[in-house]
């Protein structure tokens, strides 16, 4: 069974510090997706990454594909309080199109 | 947004009895998903259909079933509920394999 492990479960920060979440896994995915998700909504996706030691810059956060596409890190620089939320990361296997799915992180940014 | 609307949003019943939810969409997607969202479980597939009367189960499927009689309706059904079901249940869809899921906003269902 696949598995992909997502820390930490939970982070409180000031307003202004820098975090990053990591997922990360033993097998090899094709793609890996980060959704965000608010309470009372579904999760919505942030990005996909598909390429190796690919990069994505989402204005303050930064989406990397670890080089042997196994894991893949969040980076949030000066979080805000409107970054507050439930982020997940989700693996599409190369073996088939199921998604895996971490268990999430849940962010609150205090202000 | 894409067009994905979950009914009911609340549900409250009593262990014993059926209950249905209803994801309805408007995008004529192909494929849709039912997940439930537990605490330290992240997101877990329960079925999916990948076209009218196509479907198949995920990792959690004992004790529901799906019907996809039209393209924009997928329905999930508890032939009878327990405890252990009380979850919030997220239908998605998505266009083609290899693009993101699209996700509704959820039925909290809670079975007493």
């Amino acid at each position: 069974t696949q598995l992909l492990e997502q820390s930490p479960q939970f982070l409180s920060i000031q307003e202004g510090e820098n975090l990053t979440v990591y997922c990360n896994s033993s097998s090899v995915f094709s793609s890996l997706q980060w959704y965000r998700q608010e309470p009372g909504e579904g999760p919505v996706l942030l990005v996909t990454v598909v390429t190796g030691g690919e990069v994505k810059k989402l204005k303050r956060l930064t989406f990397q594909f670890g080089d042997a596409r196994k894991d893949s890190s969040l980076h949030i620089t000066a979080a805000q309080p409107g970054d507050t939320g439930l982020y997940l990361c989700a693996g599409e296997p190369d073996s088939n199109y199921q998604l895996i799915w971490g268990a999430g992180t849940k962010l609150i940014i205090k202000p | 947004d894409a067009g994905i609307t979950q009914s009911p949003r609340h549900k409250v019943t009593e262990t014993g009895t059926p209950v249905t939810l209803r994801c309805h969409q408007t995008e004529n997607h192909r494929y849709m998903y039912w997940y439930r969202q537990d605490p330290g479980h992240g997101l877990r597939l329960i079925h999916y259909s990948y076209g009218v009367k196509d479907t198949d189960k995920g990792e959690v499927s004992d004790g529901y079933s799906v019907s996809r009689s039209k393209t924009e309706d997928f329905l999930l059904t508890l032939e009878s509920a327990t405890s252990s079901q009380t979850s919030v249940y997220f239908c998605a869809i998505k266009r083609i394999q290899n693009s993101p899921l699209h996700f509704g906003n959820g039925t909290r269902l809670t079975v007493t």
